[in-house]
């Protein structure tokens, strides 16, 4: 089993539906991340967050809310879908005390909103 | 802000060719670099770090990549490409506390 869960691997959605996306990991990691691929333009970060009570917004926080129910799952939710959210979107964690930057990603959860 | 530019969308090599993949950054201090690789349908894994030790440093499946200051870069290679070696590469540097800004990334292609 992965230690990075994303939960759909793929949605198809319409305009204004609410979607969340899920996160579980095993790792035992404290920070959690969400980050959106589009092509050409890399990752992009959304919302990160370092504890259960700890929630930042990263660069393009805009129309995307988060919630750390426990310290091993970090949901992603888009309120109202649009199209220009259509995107494939990581989940990642990394250790307090480990290698500054080594990120461990899951799979993807590639979004559809039309 | 701290920023990485990653030159080249696309680069095609022969099998047994060079590779360079080619990363220019920007920071106002010492910064930690990273390159990641990203095979297609999975999520990105670390390929290799820097972290202000060794200006070489030596990552998995035989890349490696130099450090140079004077230069602002963090250029990726490896001596003889393989066919798994086709992926999409991405170079990363830390803002500080594991917080990684990502360039827009170069996909790798080799052809027998």
């Amino acid at each position: 089993d992965a230690d990075v869960t994303q939960t759909p691997r793929n949605r198809i959605t319409k305009t204004g539906k609410r979607i969340m996306l899920e996160c579980s990991q095993t790792k035992g990691h404290d920070r959690m991340y969400w980050y959106r691929q589009d092509p050409g333009l890399g990752l992009r970060l959304i919302y990160y967050s370092f504890d259960v009570k700890d929630i930042n917004k990263g660069e393009i926080s805009d129309g995307y809310s988060v919630s750390r129910q426990a310290q091993a799952k970090f949901s992603l939710s888009l309120e109202s879908a649009i199209p220009n959210q259509t995107a494939l979107y990581f989940c990642a964690t990394s250790d307090l005390q480990g290698v500054a930057g080594e990120l461990f990603f899951g799979e993807g959860s590639r979004l559809t909103v039309l | 802000a701290q920023s990485v530019t990653q030159l080249g969308s696309h680069v095609s090599v022969s099998e047994g060719a060079l590779v360079l993949l080619r990363c220019n950054y920007s920071s106002s201090v010492p910064p930690y670099l990273f390159w990641y690789v990203q095979y297609p349908n999975q999520g990105l894994q670390l390929l290799l770090k820097y972290t202000s030790a060794a200006t070489l440093v030596k990552g998995i499946n035989g890349f490696e990549a130099e450090f140079k200051k004077s230069e602002t870069s963090f250029h990726l290679t490896k001596p003889s490409a393989h066919m798994r070696d086709a992926a999409e590469y991405f170079c990363a540097v830390s803002e500080g506390f594991q917080k990684l800004v990502f360039g827009t990334g170069t996909r790798l292609l080799v052809s027998p």
